[in-house]
């Protein structure tokens, strides 16, 4: 089955760098995805990885996957207070439209 | 500029009484979706269309309906919202980034209150 789990809260000091975990079940997972949420808002997508890829770096993004242990991770470094918000997991399926998210971690920045 | 629009942003209904939830795009995506999401939990599908095929999920329930008239809109009815309806509902559509990747775009959401 899909299922896709990640840490609840993360809390970093502004400056340091942040790493959000994420672990998923289903092996045929072919995009897996991190998405950000602001309060109220709806969720924008940061970035993505193919499966065929152990990492992907973007500006102060890095995202790394382990196929192997199936975890996901993104690293945000120099983190700013505008980087407070819910960082959602996501995985999808090759030619399947259905993408299922992790419950989100809610990462909080602390002078 | 906005390119999936939900409206309204933010709704009030009384327990029982129905409501429709709007969702527009600009994309001229085949793909569109509703998710619910309650605080702190993950967005859930409740269905998608693809085109005008209409895919429920196995556990949304019969209370929430769906119309697609055409590529730019689709709504989601709520037939008898109850108390544990009150949610935040997403829309989104689904097109290709440029590596061929799947990306869904969302709205800013509607938040739904039930008295």
């Amino acid at each position: 089955g899909e299922d896709v789990e990640q840490s609840l809260f993360l809390s970093v000091r502004e400056g340091d760098s942040s790493v959000i975990n994420c672990t998923y079940t289903d092996s045929s997972s072919t995009y897996l995805y991190w998405y950000k949420q602001e309060p109220g808002a709806g969720l924008q997508l940061l970035t993505y990885i193919f499966s065929n890829m152990d990492m992907k770096q973007d500006q102060r993004l890095t995202v790394l996957l382990n196929k192997k242990d199936k975890h996901l991770s993104l690293r945000i470094a120099d983190t700013q207070t505008g980087d407070s918000a819910i960082y959602f997991c996501a995985e999808s399926m090759y030619s399947a439209s259905k993408i299922i998210f992790g419950s989100g971690t809610r990462l909080s920045i602390r002078p | 500029d906005a390119m999936v629009i939900q409206n309204p942003r933010y709704q009030v209904t009384q327990f029982g009484k129905p409501v429709t939830l709007s969702c527009s795009q600009t994309l001229n995506h085949n793909v569109m979706y509703w998710y619910q999401q309650k605080s702190s939990q993950a967005p859930k599908l409740l269905f998608h269309y693809y085109d005008k095929d209409f895919n429920n999920e196995a556990d949304t329930p019969d209370n929430f309906q769906s119309r697609r008239p055409n590529t730019s809109f689709c709504f989601l009815d709520i037939r008898s919202p109850g108390l544990g309806d009150a949610a935040m509902y997403l829309c989104a559509t689904l097109g290709q980034a440029g590596s061929g990747a799947n990306v869904l775009t969302f709205g800013a959401g509607s938040r739904l209150t039930v008295l």
